[in-house]
């Protein structure tokens, strides 16, 4: 079935760059997703790729894909305490009506 | 451009009860999707919601039901609680395709007793 994995849990020191990976399981994937969830909050959307890309940057996210491994990834560039949250990563099929979420990657962020 | 409202944004119910969500959509969208998100774990589908209609589902048993309005506004309601049913219920809204990801609201954190 499709599934969405995350490693749980990122610490990194306060203007570092921070890396946080997800496989997924479902060939058919287009379109690839990274929401940010802080406590107490809904899931924001921080940038998302489409199936036929390998690459895209926006300001401090840059996304990585590598189809043939079914691998993603998101950097944080120059990483704040303000970006302490919860990172998902979520896929999505051509035609499908849901969209499939991780678990979850808890970014901590040290001053 | 208003985004997405939910209400209320906690809730304290007794097993067996019956519970409604309530969820306004982001302007210019008009599919709605809630999800069920646990303590420590990804958001997990429970159904969409196109032109008033259920446009597909997750693995949620029928006491879980729906409904979206003309002004694409949607409720979810909850039969026979359990106490299992504790959760963060997210409401997402988007265009059809939901090619550009979802727009969320806040949550409605409900507590089953």
């Amino acid at each position: 079935g499709e599934d969405v994995e995350q490693s749980l849990f990122l610490s990194v020191r306060e203007g570092d760059s921070s890396v946080i990976n997800c496989t997924y399981t479902d060939s058919s994937s287009t379109y690839l997703y990274w929401y940010k969830q802080e406590p107490g909050a809904g899931l924001q959307l921080l940038t998302y790729i489409f199936s036929n890309m390998d690459m895209k940057q926006d300001q401090r996210l840059t996304v990585l894909l590598n189809k043939k491994d079914k691998h993603l990834s998101l950097r944080i560039a120059d990483t704040q305490t303000g970006d302490s949250a919860i990172y998902f990563c979520a896929d999505r099929n051509t035609g499908g009506f849901k969209t499939i979420f991780g678990a979850g990657t808890r970014l901590f962020v040290k001053a | 451009e208003t985004g997405v409202t939910q209400s209320p944004t906690h809730l304290i119910k007794t097993r067996g009860q019956q519970v409604t969500l309530r969820c306004s959509s982001q302007s210019g969208h008009n599919t709605v999707s809630w999800y069920q998100q646990a303590l420590g774990q990804g958001p997990q589908f429970i159904f969409q919601y196109y032109r008033e209609e259920e446009n597909g589902r997750g693995n949620f048993p029928p006491r879980f039901s729906g409904l979206q309005f003309p002004n694409y506004s949607s409720e979810l309601n909850v039969n026979a609680l359990e106490l299992d049913d504790s959760a963060l219920y997210l409401c997402a809204s988007s265009t059809l395709e939901g090619n550009y990801g979802y727009t969320f609201g806040s949550g409605t954190r409900l507590t089953v007793v």
